[in-house]
């Protein structure tokens, strides 16, 4: 079974500033795959990112990108230049290749001031 | 294709009543899961079908619980004699066969009185 931990509950961040959103995860297989969703307010879960184990290269879509360190087993997600509408509740989930179900984290409360 | 689309948005049941939930996958996504998410948390698996199958129950789907995906399309997911604790959101996703992401539905939100 896998387990994935956002021990960060909030952040803030200014309009247009970078902010990074921290997650650990821990599996026994060697085939998975991380993801992170993002759920605004009252709104359905969308896709933010996702990155394949196997791939050594950090994802990257437009203004967001990974950090991933798969001997540590962590996986951050930066958003540079931040907007008003990536507020919203972050969550980073992991889904093994055997396996597909995905297991999340608790989620990060992400406000952007204007 | 509007994406995975669920009903009812809200429900408000009384403590012991049963209710349904519907669950329109994206068309031709063969996998569909069922998650929960209380307040505050992240998702929690309950359970997911590949077409009419139910490979994987979680422990969290009590005897109270039951899903099912007739002819691999939409899906039901019934909670008999409803306890307080059952008050939640109850998320349904759907991938196609080789495809790693999920596609979520806005949720029907679940409250028991």
């Amino acid at each position: 079974a896998q387990t994935v931990t956002q021990s960060q509950p909030e952040m803030s961040v200014q309009e247009a500033e970078t902010v990074t959103l921290s997650c650990t995860y821990d599996t026994s297989e060697n085939n998975y795959y991380l993801f992170w969703y993002k759920q605004p307010p009252s709104r359905q879960m969308i896709l933010v990112i996702r990155q394949e184990a196997y791939k050594q290269q950090n994802a990257t879509e437009n203004r967001f990108s990974v950090n991933f360190q798969k001997a540590a087993k962590s996986f951050s997600l930066k958003i540079s230049d931040s907007q008003l509408g990536d507020t919203a509740m972050y969550f980073c989930a992991c889904r093994t290749g055997a396996n597909s179900k995905l297991t999340f984290g608790k989620g990060i409360t992400l406000s952007v001031r204007p | 294709d509007t994406g995975v689309s669920q009903n009812p948005r809200h429900k408000i049941t009384k403590r012991g009543q049963n209710v349904t939930f519907r669950c329109d996958p994206i068309s031709e996504h063969n996998r569909l899961y069922w998650y929960r998410q209380t307040l505050g948390q992240g998702p929690e698996f309950l359970t997911y079908f590949q077409n009419e199958a139910q490979l994987e129950k979680s422990r969290l789907l009590s005897d109270r619980f039951s899903a099912e995906r007739p002819k691999g399309s939409f899906s039901t997911l019934e909670i008999q004699r409803t306890e307080q604790g059952d008050s939640a959101m109850y998320l349904c996703a759907s991938s196609p066969q080789r495809n790693t992401e999920a596609f979520f539905g806005q949720g029907t939100r679940l409250t028991v009185v």
